[in-house]
This record gives structure tokens, sequence and C-alpha cells, in this order.
């Protein structure tokens, strides 16, 4: 079945804890993307790849890292976890910028 | 930044009824996807439409475009309980890779 995972789908965590919330897809997308999203903002993008190795920043990045090592997988770093990052993640994949985008089931996150 | 816009913010009608929200934006675009989101789920594709089209249909959900006032809007028919969701726009602009979203309607279908 063509999916985005994410995981985990619920994280609490204190601020300054290191943590990684990975994304994985089965479609052989080349972009991939990062969003938070928060009551009244809409999605914002965090961070989006348009191929392995190539990533760049969205509207959002300060506190977050991505790498692309892999087509497949584009983990989310929070370094350093503040409480302003308490939000709803979102991951998604596409063929390009341009095509529709699939996105995984989210990652609740709770930054104490 | 963001440069979506979506109207509007809440739209609250009885099944049956037409629903029609708008979406602008403020650059030139390639192409406007319009997406559903039920309840905190990840975002569904519903239809995308070119700069060069005017006009798009699939099922009860017809799109249209204006590149010259830059906006969209969707209108969905015949509304349904199970239409009852929050409604995205999303750019795609060719100037970069970015995708730039709406603030998202919520649509509330009444029985």
């Amino acid at each position: 079945e063509a999916q985005v995972t994410q995981n985990p789908r619920y994280l609490i965590t204190v601020t300054g804890k290191k943590l990684t919330v990975t994304c994985s897809q089965n479609m052989n997308h080349e972009y991939m993307s990062w969003y938070r999203q928060d009551p009244g903002l809409g999605l914002r993008q965090i961070y989006y790849s348009m191929n392995v190795e190539a990533t760049d920043k969205g509207d959002v990045p300060e506190g977050y890292k991505v790498s692309r090592k892999e087509k497949r997988n584009f983990p989310l770093i929070l370094e350093s976890p503040s409480p302003n990052q308490t939000s709803l993640y979102f991951c998604a994949s596409s063929l390009s910028h341009y095509n529709e985008q699939f996105f995984g089931p989210g990652t609740r996150l709770t930054v104490l | 930044s963001q440069q979506g816009e979506e109207d509007p913010q809440a739209l609250s009608i009885q099944e049956g009824e037409n629903a029609t929200m708008n979406c602008s934006y403020k650059t030139s675009i390639n192409n406007l996807q319009w997406y559903r989101q039920n309840s905190g789920r990840g975002l569904v594709h519903l239809i995308l439409i070119r700069s060069n089209e005017r006009e798009k249909h699939s099922g009860r959900l017809r799109v249209t475009l204006d590149t010259s006032k830059k906006s969209s809007s969707l209108l969905i028919t015949a509304s349904r309980a199970a239409d009852t969701a929050s409604y995205f726009c999303a750019m795609a602009m060719d100037s970069n890779y970015q995708l730039i979203w709406g603030a998202g309607t919520k649509l509330i279908i009444k029985p």
C-alpha cells in the first residue's frame, strides 16, 4: 500500500531533550516536506527536500534540522525542543512540489 | 511567509446545500491545489488546477481559478454530513520549490 508513515504519532517531552521524528514513504517520491499545524495558522512548511541531499528552509525552520540521505526517509530533528514547538507535525511526499502531496498521519508533539 | 488567504474561516450550512470557499494568493503560480482534512488527521488531496485552466470538476467538486484576480474558489454541491472537514488551498510556484498554504476553511454540515 502506498503510504507515508511517521513515528512516533504522539510524544510528550521536556525542554532541551533532543528528539527525532521519522518519516518514510514507499512511493519513490523525490519531493518531501515537513509542516507544522497550529490552530488558526493553517499549515506552515518547516523544511522541504527536492531530492536526496537537497534540502531547503521553508517558512519556519528555526529550531529544526532535517536530512535526506536516502530517498525514502526524511527525519525531522529538534536538537533542543522548546514549548513553542508544541504542535501537530505532518510529513508529506510527492513526485515534485507541482504534484499532489501525500500526507502522513501526523505527530502530536508536546514540549513541557 | 504565508501568502495564501482563505475565506470564510468557518462555514456552517444545512445538508444538501452548496458550500463555497475562496482562496487568494499574492504571487504568480504554476498550479493551485485543494485538500481536505478531517479532524486533526493527514490532509487528502482533492483537486489540482493549473494556471492555464479556468475551471475543473471532480464529482461534486467544482474549482475555478482566476489568475488575473489571483483567486480560486471551491464549490461543493449537494453537501453531505461526511463533507464536514477543514479545506485548504495550496499554491505551487515556478519561482521556488515551496508550497504556500492558506489557513483553511472549517466546514460544518448540519443534518
